[in-house]
């Protein structure tokens, strides 16, 4: 079964540029959370969607992030413009949905680099 | 909101045993996660209690005390390969709140 998809792995831009990440979720699993892990530090959560809609997006930054997950099933985030202090690793997670117990299953990350 | 403390760094020779000790205060409880963590690499899951007591699973066991708002992780019988961070998460709700994680270095 393949796990959770991301991409890219890395990305550069230069300040002041948008970016793009994208997330494919486990087969299945229809709760995704974008996830924001500075160096040293654990995730922390930007945004969690059951099926297409956003249900906690609190902790996302909106003046400059947004996401979406149109189908239910892919998902996007997006900076724009990116700032310097918005390098670091952004991690998507998804899990089956609708249970308070469950287990999240991590994505590889996308490494943002802001210079 | 939640804190949740672990330590920074733990170095420990191949074969030993680690104990990582992860303390929370939350306004609620609904269960603590720990993951591994390779440099570079997606966490991935390793335990997870909502009860106390004891879980074992092979070489590595995690082990809850509610009432504390106190939980560790041990790992037996240390492998080079289980060098890595180890994060300690808690379940609030729907939300999961991660600890810094603690970097666990195995030495030959």
């Amino acid at each position: 079964e393949a796990g959770v998809v991301q991409s890219p792995r890395y990305k550069i831009i230069e300040k002041k540029q948008p970016v793009a990440f994208w997330c494919n979720p486990i087969s299945g699993h229809n709760t995704l959370y974008w996830y924001l892990q500075n160096l040293g530090q654990g995730p922390e959560l930007l945004i969690r969607y059951e099926n297409e809609e956003a249900v906690d997006d609190s902790q996302l930054p909106k003046d400059r992030f947004s996401a979406e997950r149109l189908k239910g099933v892919d998902s996007t985030l997006k900076i724009q413009p990116a700032e310097l202090g918005d390098s670091a690793v952004y991690l998507c997670a998804s899990s089956l949905g609708g249970q308070l117990q469950e287990t999240q299953y991590f994505g590889p990350g996308t490494r943002l680099l802001v210079l | 909101g939640q804190n949740i403390d672990q330590p920074t760094e733990m170095t420990a020779t191949e074969g030993a045993i680690v104990q990582i000790n992860c303390t929370y205060q939350t306004s609620g409880f609904n269960g603590l996660f720990w993951y591994q963590q390779h440099a570079g690499e997606a966490p991935t899951f390793l335990s997870y209690n909502v009860l106390d007591g004891l879980e074992e699973k092979g070489r590595f066991s995690s082990f809850l005390s509610r009432s504390k708002g106190y939980s560790y992780l041990l790992l037996k019988e240390l492998q080079m390969k289980d060098s890595a961070s180890y994060l300690c998460a808690v379940r609030e709700g729907y939300k999961l709140s991660f600890g810094a994680g603690t970097t666990v270095t195995v030495r030959a």
